[in-house]
């Protein structure tokens, strides 16, 4: 089966960086997705990250160990309306069709 | 851009009724999906279909049922609503490895 644990909640200060982190045990893996949820709105697409190393794509970057089950999630020059949940997840099975998610880390940013 | 639309923001109903929550997507894909998403426990799978008129069980897929008649419309279906149920429902619809998702539908169950 699948397992991700992400911190619950995280609070960082606008202009700086916070890294969110991400581990996961999966059967076989298949790509990792980060998402971004704003209080009572839907999850929108943020990264997928399927081989190791570094992507980024303006303020927000995502990074994946395949060998240590790890990814994270880096967020620069936050600002407020970075406030959200942010969703880790890993398609269900290898191959499958529907993702697995974690709880999501809430961040917090204050001035 | 991929768009995914559901029917209602906002729902209320009441102990016993039924319930139809519709999901449409304009991109011709095979795959939807339908979770719920409560407090503390992340989104959970009900439902998934792979194409017309056929559907697979998620994780809790107790007392719902879906419906997928046409390609781009997937609906579910709370058979007898109860207050346990609850709950933000999200479609989402899949394009390569991506889901995407509709913006949610609060409902309560009185």
């Amino acid at each position: 089966g699948q397992n991700i644990d992400q911190p619950t909640e995280m609070t960082a200060t606008e202009g700086a960086i916070v890294q969110i982190n991400c581990t996961y045990q999966t059967s076989g893996f298949n790509g990792l997705f980060w998402y971004q949820q704003h209080a009572g709105e839907a999850p929108t697409f943020l990264s997928y990250n399927v081989l190791d190393g570094l992507e980024e794509k303006g303020r927000f970057s995502s990074f994946l160990s395949r060998s240590k089950g790890y990814s994270y999630l880096l967020l620069k020059e936050l600002q407020m309306k970075d406030s959200a949940s942010y969703l880790c997840a890993v398609p269900d099975q290898p191959g499958a069709n529907n993702l697995f998610f974690g709880t999501g880390t809430r961040l917090t940013v204050i001035p | 851009d991929v768009k995914v639309t559901q029917s209602s923001r906002y729902l209320v109903k009441r102990t016993g009724e039924k319930v139809f929550l519709e999901c449409v997507q304009d991109m011709d894909h095979e795959n939807m999906f339908w979770y719920r998403q409560d407090p503390g426990l992340g989104l959970r799978l009900i439902y998934f279909s792979y194409d017309v008129k056929m559907k697979e069980k998620g994780d809790i897929p107790e007392g719902y049922s879906v419906s997928r008649e046409k390609k781009e419309r997937f609906s579910l279906i709370l058979e007898s609503a109860s207050t346990n149920q609850t709950s933000m429902y999200l479609c989402a619809s899949r394009v390569a490895e991506t889901q995407y998702f509709g913006p949610g539908t609060r409902l309560l169950v009185l």
